[in-house]
């Protein structure tokens, strides 16, 4: 089955420690994003990676990392969390052509306390 | 930047009435407009898109259209059942690229 899983659903944090969300898919797609949503502001993309080794900010990247080492992973690294990073965070791929469906992962719910 | 706007940012509609949201773009270059839907508590799944060269598409009781001299692209619903109760993303992509940029997302109330 096609699928873009991420790890964990739900996480909460103290302030400063480092975490990280896992993304893994399963469909060979070359192009892997983290986006956050939030109450009025809809979804944002905070990092994408268009293949291996090559990851570019999106629109809202400060606090943030990600690596790909492999094609089907794409983690995303708070390094020092903070309150205002709380929020709900989804991964997506897509095959690297223009016009393709993206696909989501369940979500991760992050709060940072 | 590509910039889209999205309004209304809620709806309600009585069972069996129409809906429609409606979208703005700035970036010119773009030239595909998928739409998400998000039930609660659930990822965003795409239900309809439509690329530049076609001004109107339509699968069963949804369809989309699109101006692209205005830059304004609208999902329509009709005959709306309680399970279209969800929050709609509209989104812009350009053409030589695999970025998205979402609407802020409508939520659709259908009520009996």
């Amino acid at each position: 089955e096609a699928q873009v899983t991420q790890n964990p659903r739900y996480l909460i944090t103290v302030t400063g420690k480092k975490l990280t969300v896992t993304c893994s898919q399963n469909m060979n797609h070359e192009y892997m994003s983290w986006y956050r949503q939030d109450p009025g502001l809809g979804l944002r993309q905070i990092y994408y990676s268009m293949n291996v080794e090559v990851t570019d900010k999106g629109d809202v990247p400060e606090g943030y990392k990600v690596s790909r080492k492999e094609k089907r992973n794409f983690p995303l690294i708070l390094e020092s969390p903070s309150p205002n990073q709380t929020s709900l965070y989804f991964c997506a791929s897509s095959a690297a052509r223009a016009r393709t469906e993206a696909f989501f992962g369940q979500g991760t719910r992050l709060t940072v306390v | 930047g590509e910039n889209v706007e999205q309004h209304p940012s809620t709806l309600s509609v009585q069972e069996g009435d129409s809906a429609v949201i409606k979208c703005t773009y700035s970036d010119s270059a773009s030239n595909y407009f998928p739409w998400y839907k998000q039930e609660l508590g659930k990822r965003p799944q795409l239900i309809i898109d439509i690329r530049s060269n076609v001004g109107e598409k339509k699968d069963q009781r949804i369809a989309v259209t699109l101006n692209k001299t205005a830059k304004h692209f609208s999902l329509h619903i009709t005959e709306t059942q309680p399970e279209d109760s969800a929050v709609y993303f509209c989104a812009a992509q350009p053409g030589t690229a695999s970025k998205l940029t979402f609407g802020t997302g409508t939520r659709l109330q259908v009520t009996l």
